[in-house]
């Protein structure tokens, strides 16, 4: 089955400075990868995502990258802010809803 | 539009008790799913359904079960609670032509002493 290695698993980063996830994915046939965003004791809530035939995607503070060659993506958070601390989820998918796989989650936190 | 919701939002049970965890969601997802979340193990699938009727497998379905009488519940079930269940329960619904956007419940806590 697919394997999604997610790093760092937690991170420290100063307000204003810039926050990068990493993800790698096994399954070739993978073309969807969403990230979700997990504040403390509430739910799994999507932020961004991005399919295997675009390279980047932007949306405000936040972009996700995509290399299928070498099967990983990443999420990029630029001038965090203390409100961006939480557990961040990057997801790979082969378009069958039985094949969504979740990696371990990375823990940000943002010092002001 | 509550979304997707889930009740209990957390429960103590004892080895072998049963229960059951339910998920309702009011946005008319065909798709709807059950996670747990363990610490330093992401979201694991348990089990899904296609649509009202059906049911399947997800990664870890043993000791659990399903049922999804109407469109927008989703039953899970615990026959005979064990402490190895103890996690934190997520239910998902999502769009048939948009299955991998998925929208999580709340939570359910579960402690099985």
């Amino acid at each position: 089955g697919e394997n999604v290695e997610q790093h760092p698993s937690t991170l420290s980063v100063q307000e204003g400075d810039s926050a990068v996830i990493k993800c790698t994915y096994s399954d070739s046939a993978s073309n969807y990868f969403p990230w979700y965003k997990q504040e403390l004791g509430k739910r799994p809530q999507l932020i961004i995502d991005i399919r295997s035939n675009v390279g980047e995607k932007k949306d405000q503070r936040i972009a996700v990258t995509l290399n299928k060659t070498a099967k990983h993506f990443s999420l990029h958070i630029t001038e965090t802010q203390p409100e961006d601390s939480a557990v961040y989820f990057c997801v790979s998918s082969s378009g069958g809803y039985q094949k969504v796989t979740f990696g371990i989650g990375t823990k940000l936190q943002v010092i002001p | 539009n509550a979304g997707v919701t889930q009740t209990p939002k957390f429960r103590v049970l004892k080895t072998g008790q049963s229960m059951t965890l339910l998920c309702a969601q009011d946005m008319n997802h065909e798709y709807m799913y059950w996670y747990r979340q363990d610490p330093g193990m992401g979201l694991r699938l348990i089990h899904y359904s296609v649509g009202e009727g059906t049911t399947a497998k997800g990664e870890v379905p043993d000791g659990y079960n399903v049922s999804r009488l109407k469109k927008q519940n989703f039953l899970l079930g615990l026959e005979s609670a064990a402490p190895s269940q103890t996690s934190v329960y997520f239910c998902a619904s999502s769009y048939w032509n948009e299955r991998e956007t998925q929208y999580f419940g709340p939570g359910t806590r579960l402690l099985v002493l």
